[in-house]
């Protein structure tokens, strides 16, 4: 059973769009919700950690200008704009903020966006 | 730039084996943390080991140990006895903070097969 549901799983966005990008909790053992990004080197590189709905932050990385937001406890978002390079977004859950131990993190199928 | 590079992306062993995964970072940062998690089918990023940059003990645990060379900006998993169940993708992650907000950071990954 995933734990994430993020959708779409692929969109093709045209240079200077943005596109909306959800994200489904199933399980409220895990309410700790990220974003990832996963350039085209493969790289992961975490973007944000939102626990609470009304939650907002905005973040421009090369390449890309974010803004991700918790709706409800279960849903999160994240509007990419400004995109000149390909690369794919993973959502991720987890118990608690620092994951940076042995908390459990679950990872999204992920969505891949590409620039027509 | 990459922050977090695992060179290799596939790699293979038998049963019993021991292998070396490598990693290698950049950081600007004093203090860090360096990770080892593996990517298992449901989307989980299991932990498996952590080394702190201001740590001088090699770290264990069960089958997996690490090799940190610090003034390299190395760090590689070595695990021993394998078994098919080993099989999966094992990440490096550098998690490292600045001006009071903190980052993780995953390499490409490599994908391990382990066969009987």
């Amino acid at each position: 059973v995933t734990l994430l549901e993020q959708n779409p799983r692929w969109r093709l966005v045209p240079r200077g769009q943005a596109v909306n990008l959800r994200c489904i909790l199933k399980n409220s053992q895990y309410p700790w919700m990220s974003w990832y990004q996963q350039d085209l080197q493969k790289q992961l590189q975490w973007l944000f950690t939102l626990r609470s709905p009304g939650d907002k932050e905005v973040k421009s990385l090369p390449g890309a200008d974010y803004l991700a937001t918790r709706v409800t406890d279960t849903e999160l978002r994240l509007q990419v704009a400004n995109m000149s390079q390909g690369r794919t977004l993973y959502c991720t859950c987890s118990a608690a903020l620092r994951t940076i131990s042995n908390e459990r993190l679950f990872f999204g199928h992920g969505t891949k966006l590409s620039v027509l | 730039a990459e922050k977090v590079i695992q060179v290799w992306s596939t790699a293979s062993r038998q049963e019993g084996e021991e292998l070396t995964l490598d990693c290698s970072y950049e950081t600007s940062q004093v203090l860090y943390h360096l990770f080892w998690y593996k990517h298992l089918l449901s989307g989980e990023m299991v932990f498996l080991i952590r080394q702190t940059s201001s740590s001088t003990a090699k770290e264990r645990s069960g089958r997996y140990s690490v090799v940190f060379q610090k003034s390299l900006k190395s760090i590689s998993l070595i695990i021993s006895a394998l078994q098919p169940d080993d099989s999966g993708k094992y990440f490096c992650a550098l998690w490292e903070s600045s001006s009071g907000s903190w980052q993780l950071i995953f390499g490409s990954g490599t994908q391990l097969t382990v066969m009987p």
